[in-house]
C-alpha cells in the first residue's frame, strides 16, 4: 500500500538556523512527491512538488527537496530559518500521470525558537 | 482573485443528525477534492470530481457519506447519521483540471459531533 512516512513530529529550530524535515514513501513506482504547509487559520499551501528531472526542486519562500529515489526520500531544506516559518509541514505522494488523489503524511510540526 | 471557500467555518452537531458542507471552487476550476483532517493527522484523501462527476470516490469511509456537485461548481459533503467519530477538519480543494496542476485549498470546515 502506498504511505508517506515523516518521522519527526515536533522539530524546534532556533531563527536562522538550517532545517531539514524527513520524509520516507513506500511506494510501487516512482510517484509525484509534493511538500506542502499549513499555517493556523490558513488553507493548506503547495511548496513545491517533484514530478520528474532533476532530483532538486526548489519552491517558495526559499525551500527546495531532494529527491532520493535509492532512499525514497524527499527531504524538505531550508538554509536560513525564519520565524514566520512556524507551520505544520506536510509530505505527499500521488501516483504518477495523476496528481488527484493525494496521499498526505500525518505532518511535522515546526517551532522557531528566537 | 477569490479562493476556495468553505462553509460553515465551524459545525457542531448531535450524533445521529445530518449535516452538509458547503465547497465554492475557484472560479473556473474544474476539478473539486474533498479530503478529511483528523486531529494530529494529514489530509485524507475522499472524493474527486471533474466537472459534474465523481471521478473517484474511493476515499469515502461508508455510505453514510456522499457528495454532489450538480452544476460543476459548487459541491456539497453531505454526511448522514453522524458519529463522533467524523468529528474533523473537512478540507476542499480546486484546480484546473488539466493534468497535474495545483490544488488550491480551502480553510476548511470544521466539523464537531458531540
Amino acid at each position: 500500500a502506498q504511505s508517506v512516512t515523516q518521522p519527526d513530529i515536533h522539530i524546534t529550530v532556533s531563527e536562522g538556523a538550517s532545517l531539514e524535515l524527513r520524509c520516507n514513501y513506500s511506494y510501487g513506482a516512482t510517484p509525484y512527491l509534493f511538500w506542502y504547509v499549513q499555517s493556523p487559520g490558513q488553507g493548506l499551501q503547495l511548496l513545491l512538488k517533484y514530478f520528474s528531472g532533476d532530483t532538486l526542486v526548489q519552491g517558495i519562500k526559499g525551500f527546495e527537496a531532494e529527491f532520493k529515489r535509492s532512499q525514497s526520500s524527499f527531504n524538505l531544506r531550508k538554509p536560513s530559518v525564519h520565524w514566520s516559518d512556524a507551520a505544520e509541514y506536510f509530505c505527499a505522494v500521488a501516483p504518477q500521470g495523476s496528481a488527484s488523489k493525494i496521499i498526505f503524511g500525518s505532518g511535522t510540526r515546526l517551532s522557531i525558537r528566537p | 482573485g477569490a479562493g476556495v471557500s468553505q462553509t460553515p467555518s465551524n459545525k457542531v452537531t448531535e450524533k445521529g443528525k445530518y449535516v452538509e458542507l458547503r465547497c465554492d471552487p475557484i472560479s473556473g476550476h474544474t476539478a473539486l477534492y474533498w479530503y478529511r483532517q483528523s486531529l494530529g493527522q494529514g489530509p485524507e484523501f475522499l472524493i474527486y470530481f471533474q466537472g459534474t462527476g465523481a471521478a473517484d470516490d474511493s476515499g469515502l469511509p461508508n455510505d453514510r457519506f456522499f457528495a454532489v456537485r450538480p452544476e460543476g461548481s459548487v459541491s456539497t459533503l453531505k454526511i448522514q447519521r453522524t458519529e463522533r467519530g467524523d468529528s474533523a477538519v473537512y478540507l476542499c480543494a480546486s484546480s484546473t483540471g488539466l493534468v497535474n496542476n495545483e490544488q488550491f485549498f480551502g480553510p476548511g470546515t470544521r466539523l464537531t459531533v458531540l
